[in-house]
């Protein structure tokens, strides 16, 4: 089955500035890649996601990149504020249909 | 903004005994699911639902789970004969249609089994 690995498992960076977080899939025939925000005790929220089809998406401040070749897509997060703050999960699935597999999580940290 | 709901927000039970989760998933969606995430572990897939009947399922869903959609508003995870390692945050979330790929998660059930 699928196995999804995120790096790094803990990021800590000064507000104001990038965060990159990656990972990597094992199935190349996944298709579908969302990341997924959550808040301490709250639901996962999904924040962005990108499909097999396209290699950059961009919403704001979070961008997400995906290379098929290699296997791997990555978060990236400009002007980090404190609200950014969180545990931050990337996910992939095959045909976009079925359940999702998870990565480890990232927490990430905001220094003031 | 419409949510998926889940009840109750949290549930004790003891070792052995029979426990249902439920889930509201948003009113015209069409597919269902269920994960769970142990504390401070990532989430885990257990089961798709579609058309009343389950599409995946992940090894964690053996015979003690069971998934049922008893009406038309209604998802449940039914446990039949809970374990210490079934505690966990059970989420469910809902997808809206085959031509769609976005899953919104509920905010979860806090399962603690003594």
């Amino acid at each position: 089955g699928e196995n999804v690995e995120q790096h790094p498992s803990t990021l800590s960076v000064q507000e104001g500035d990038s965060a990159v977080i990656k990972c990597t899939y094992s199935d190349s025939a996944s298709n579908y890649f969302p990341w997924y925000k959550q808040e301490l005790g709250k639901r996962p929220q999904l924040i962005i996601d990108i499909r097999s089809n396209v290699g950059e998406k961009k919403d704001q401040r979070i961008a997400v990149t995906l290379n098929k070749t290699a296997k791997h897509f990555s978060l990236h997060i400009t002007e980090t504020q404190p609200e950014d703050s969180a545990v931050y999960f990337c996910a992939a699935s095959i045909w976009g249909a079925d359940g999702l597999t998870f990565g480890k999580g990232t927490h990430l940290i905001i220094q003031p | 903004e419409p949510e998926v709901t889940q009840t109750p927000s949290h549930q004790v039970t003891q070792m052995g005994q029979e426990v249902i989760l439920r889930c509201v998933p948003i009113s015209n969606h069409l597919y269902f699911y269920w994960y769970r995430q142990i504390l401070g572990q990532k989430v885990e897939f257990l089961v798709s639902f579609y058309n009343n009947e389950i599409s995946e399922k992940s090894e964690i869903f053996d015979d003690q789970f069971s998934v049922e959609r008893p009406d038309g508003s209604n998802f449940t995870l039914k446990i039949r004969s809970t374990k210490l390692e079934d505690s966990a945050m059970y989420f469910c979330a809902s997808r809206l249609s085959g031509k769609t790929y976005e899953q919104y998660f509920g905010p979860g059930t806090r399962l603690t089994v003594t």
